[in-house]
């Protein structure tokens, strides 16, 4: 069973219009949840870390969310550069803090 | 530069070739992690490293797959006898801390391989 499911797998805005992008997770402790955005042909680039239920954090037009189940990436009014795909990871169950990664959500905005 | 750098950025080898891909992490990080990510999928763990001491190596497919770190810093994935079902990008990944999981690990830009 995949730790980390993310949806929805493709999402196209037009420029403006704002949106959200969930990460659900089915590890029973959370130890952080991590979001990252991947641009094409690049590697991930770190965007935030969430621990506890109700901790939020921005950047920019970005602003993650954490519940007991699931996190949320809110993109506030967004432009055409934040086309990317965002990817969500945890660590697995168990002592291992390597993160495990959904399998994204690809986000296209356009102009 | 600053950032984690891998080598070569693209690769196609023949199947059943063997091949060597490089990552030179952040001068100064303890962890290095190294990705696979077959197209439109996320990253799948292959193996981990701290200093030079490779401490999880649970995600490499087969034992074609090795990677060494010898003194600490530059690491070196091997693939022998390259398969189809190889072709990938695979990311490198580095990190300053061990002790706290602040889930922030710095990615190199990945090394395509293309197993023809």
């Amino acid at each position: 069973e995949d730790q980390v499911t993310q949806s929805p797998e493709a999402l196209r805005l037009q420029e403006g219009e704002s949106s959200s992008l969930n990460c659900s997770y089915t590890v029973s402790g959370l130890r952080g949840l991590f979001w990252y955005r991947q641009d094409p042909g690049k590697g991930p680039e770190f965007l935030f870390t969430l621990y506890s239920a109700g901790e939020e954090k921005e950047k920019e037009r970005l602003k993650a969310t954490l519940t007991k189940k699931e996190s949320f990436l809110h993109i506030t009014a967004p432009k055409p550069e934040d086309s990317a795909t965002y990817l969500c990871a945890v660590p697995p169950d168990g002592g291992s803090y390597i993160p495990t990664f959904g399998r994204g959500t690809s986000l296209i905005v356009h102009p | 530069g600053a950032g984690v750098s891998q080598s070569p950025r693209y690769k196609v080898a023949k199947r059943g070739q063997d091949v060597a891909l490089r990552c030179d992490p952040i001068s100064g990080h303890v962890s290095l992690f190294w990705y696979q990510q077959a197209l439109g999928q996320g990253p799948e763990f292959l193996t981990y490293f701290q200093n030079e001491a490779q401490l999880d190596k649970s995600g490499l497919p087969s034992d074609r797959f090795f990677a060494e770190r010898p003194e600490g810093s530059v690491s070196t994935l091997k693939i022998q006898r390259t398969q189809q079902e190889d072709s990938a990008v695979y990311l490198c990944a580095s990190s300053l801390r061990t002790s706290r999981n602040t889930g922030e690990l710095f990615f190199g830009e990945g090394s395509r391989l293309t197993v023809l």
